[in-house]
């Protein structure tokens, strides 16, 4: 089975600042490759997909990068609203949409 | 609008069954696959498996092959993910979502509580 590991765990970044959030898969998996937000409470919403594509209504300041093993989700600027956990999920094949451990983002 | 509508809460014991089920609208159901995740309390997103409305072509997790099942209806437009016999550690939110390139139609989500 191909391991999705996020890192940081967790992070706090002051408001303005560039966060970026890094994924590794175990094996390639090209650019089929997803980025979630979840806030607490909420339903998870679809950020990016195929590494690098924004879903419609995402804000600009979202951008993701990165093909074959190694991917980044960067928020040029945070925001308040931006507090979330964010999972990557790879989706190379329909066997196994594996997710990320998760990403718990804070404000300082 | 493009939705995925779940059922409501359950609170169940321990060794009884469950089917939740989680009903599309606004989109061509069988062109699409319906994917599962579970979220249990505090912890991050499972993927537990997937189907095709179209031809009821279903994947498991290995996680969870065995563990539950998943089918859909698509003359009503509803997939489901049930159990035949319930264990506490079953207590969790789940998702259905609609999955092409990732998942970008999620349900409300359905608590599945189970305890004694």
């Amino acid at each position: 089975d191909i391991q999705m590991t996020q890192s940081p765990s967790s992070l706090s970044a002051s408001v303005g600042d560039r966060v970026t959030i890094t994924c590794r898969a175990s094996q390639g998996i090209s650019n089929y490759l997803a980025w979630y937000q979840q806030k607490p409470g909420k339903v998870p919403k679809l950020l990016i997909y195929a590494a690098s594509t924004l879903q419609s209504g995402v804000p600009s300041r979202f951008s993701g990068s990165g093909s074959g093993t190694d991917f980044t989700l960067t928020i040029s600027s945070l925001q308040p609203e931006d507090v979330a956990t964010y999972y990557c999920q790879k989706y190379n094949s329909a066997l196994q949409h594996t997710f990320g451990q998760g990403t718990k983002l804070e404000i300082k | 609008e493009v939705q995925l509508v779940q059922s409501g809460a359950e609170v169940k014991k321990p060794g009884e069954s469950l089917k939740i089920s989680c009903k599309g609208s606004g989109y061509s159901f069988t062109s699409y696959w319906i994917g599962w995740v579970r979220q249990m309390p505090g912890k991050g997103l499972e993927w537990m498996g997937i189907i095709y409305p179209g031809d009821s072509d279903t994947r498991y997790s290995p996680s969870f092959q065995g563990q539950v099942t998943i089918s859909a209806d698509k003359s009503i437009s509803t997939a489901y993910l049930q159990w035949s016999s319930l264990k506490a550690s079953d207590t969790a939110m789940y998702y259905c979502a609609r999955s092409r390139d990732g998942m970008d139609v999620w349900g409300q989500g359905t608590t599945v509580t189970v305890s004694s």
